[in-house]
């Protein structure tokens, strides 16, 4: 079975830094694109990064260009994101979310989320 | 930046009752846009790509149609467990990937 698992969220104040883990099962992990998506409490989703099997692009949204970086171990099968200088509007749910196949970056499957809460 | 616009915000149907539910791109997306449900408390699951195809697991009475900057999704006969946000998404300009806004659909 095809399982994401992500892990690493919290409660932070404003300025701080947090990694978020995703662990991948059930698949092939080194031949598939990897992406975070974010959901903000009430609000609708919004992806947030991307990065390539293997490793040679990543891509993010404005919102979060030059805060965060994704980066991924396929050795431990593992995908991670780096956050830094938080600020209340990433506050969210954090999901990870596999390319649907190896040649495409539909989204699935998605991980359960993993919750972040900047607040001071 | 692609905007996807759906449409309605919310609907509200009875079980049996069809669901047309619209997104339309700012741009041309080709056939490059998918649809996804999310139940409360879920994950979105991918429920169309590619415009019209059906991900594994969907059962046929959701389907997708559309081309360019005009897209459907299709819900032929509701059933209760159909109560759920869904999204559309684009992937044919990016970064970034974009998401509709959702349209929220209550089963009566």
């Amino acid at each position: 079975e095809v399982q994401l698992v992500e892990s690493g969220g919290g409660l932070l104040h404003p300025g701080e830094s947090l990694r978020l883990s995703c662990a991948a099962s059930g698949f092939t992990f080194r031949t598939y694109g990897m992406n975070w998506v974010r959901q903000a409490p009430g609000k609708g989703l919004e992806w947030v990064a991307y990065i390539r099997p293997d490793e040679t692009a990543v891509h993010y949204a404005d919102s979060v260009n030059g805060r965060f970086t994704i980066s991924r171990d396929n050795a431990k099968n593992s995908l991670y994101l780096q956050m830094n200088r938080l600020t209340v509007e990433d506050t969210a749910v954090y999901f990870c979310a596999r390319g649907q196949t190896q040649t495409n970056n539909w989204f699935d499957p998605w991980g359960q989320g993993t919750q972040v809460i900047v607040s001071s | 930046e692609v905007v996807l616009t759906q449409s309605p915000a919310t609907l509200s149907l009875s079980p049996g009752e069809r669901a047309t539910l619209s997104c339309r791109a700012s741009q041309s997306v080709d056939r490059y846009l998918a649809w996804y449900q999310q139940k409360p408390g879920q994950a979105p699951r991918l429920l169309i790509f590619d415009a019209s195809n059906r991900a594994t697991g969907i059962p046929a009475r959701f389907s997708g149609s559309g081309f360019g900057t005009d897209f459907t999704l299709t819900i032929s006969s509701l059933e209760t467990e159909d109560s759920a946000v869904y999204y559309c998404q684009q992937r044919k300009i990016w970064p970034p990937i974009t998401f509709g806004q959702g349209t929220r659909l209550e089963i009566k």
